[in-house]
């Protein structure tokens, strides 16, 4: 059982519709990571949360650590925000290193 | 862009051979940590280094090494290579526990 969860695996919207991708983790954790990949592999942090809310521009990603579960929400989506995207988790007391899940892709249509 | 670069992007080796990839850490940072992607799959962490010494390794064998150099660049070894060993390897510097920047990643082909 992969120990960081993510749905859906595959999501296909219009643009400007509301997305929602989930994020599910087993044990407590240090900081929580949301990542971007793109066709050709390299990837971007794009938040980093340990508790509460971020904002960064049409993006915002929430964590309730007491449910173990984080979503990243992009407003008003547009096609050029067709990615991967990675929920990454470090396990409180780990050595730094990432827990990955594996990716939600989105596809966003004209 | 992240300010960590990787070299190669592309690389093509043949099974039993013997490879070095290359990460450029971004300035300041002291953490340098290896993932394999396998196709579809997310990152598996392979290990890290802190200010020059492995930090921490993932479930991989000792033909997997490493090195990290005063100026925190690092290498990532692959001896005796295997098909298997065909992925995108990434590599994400931070501060120890501070946000993860990632490069472009090399992407290994064994054949």
């Amino acid at each position: 059982k992969n120990e960081v969860e993510q749905s859906p695996q595959n999501l296909t919207a219009q643009e400007g519709e509301f997305i929602t991708i989930n994020c599910s983790y087993s044990v407590g954790i240090s900081a929580l990571h949301w990542l971007q990949q793109h066709p050709g592999g390299g990837i971007v942090s794009l938040f980093m949360l340990s508790s509460g809310k971020k904002k960064h521009g049409r993006l915002i990603a929430t964590i309730n650590i007491q449910e173990k579960h984080s979503s990243l929400h992009i407003t008003a989506s547009h096609p050029r925000d067709s990615a991967v995207y990675i929920c990454a988790v470090r396990w409180r007391g780990s050595q730094g290193n990432l827990i990955f899940g594996k990716g939600t892709k989105l596809s966003v249509k004209p | 862009e992240t300010g960590v670069t990787q070299s190669p992007t592309h690389l093509i080796k043949t099974r039993g051979q013997q490879v070095t990839l290359r990460c450029s850490s971004q300035s300041g940072h002291n953490t340098v940590s290896w993932y394999q992607q396998a196709l579809g799959q997310g990152p598996q962490f392979i290990f890290q280094y802190y200010r020059e010494e492995e930090n921490g390794r993932g479930n991989f064998p000792p033909r997997f090494s490493g090195l990290q150099f005063p100026n925190y660049s690092s290498e990532l070894n692959v001896n005796a290579l295997e098909l298997d060993d065909s992925a995108l390897y990434l590599c994400a510097s931070s501060l120890l526990e501070g946000e993860a920047f990632f490069g472009q990643g090399t992407r290994l082909t064994v054949v």
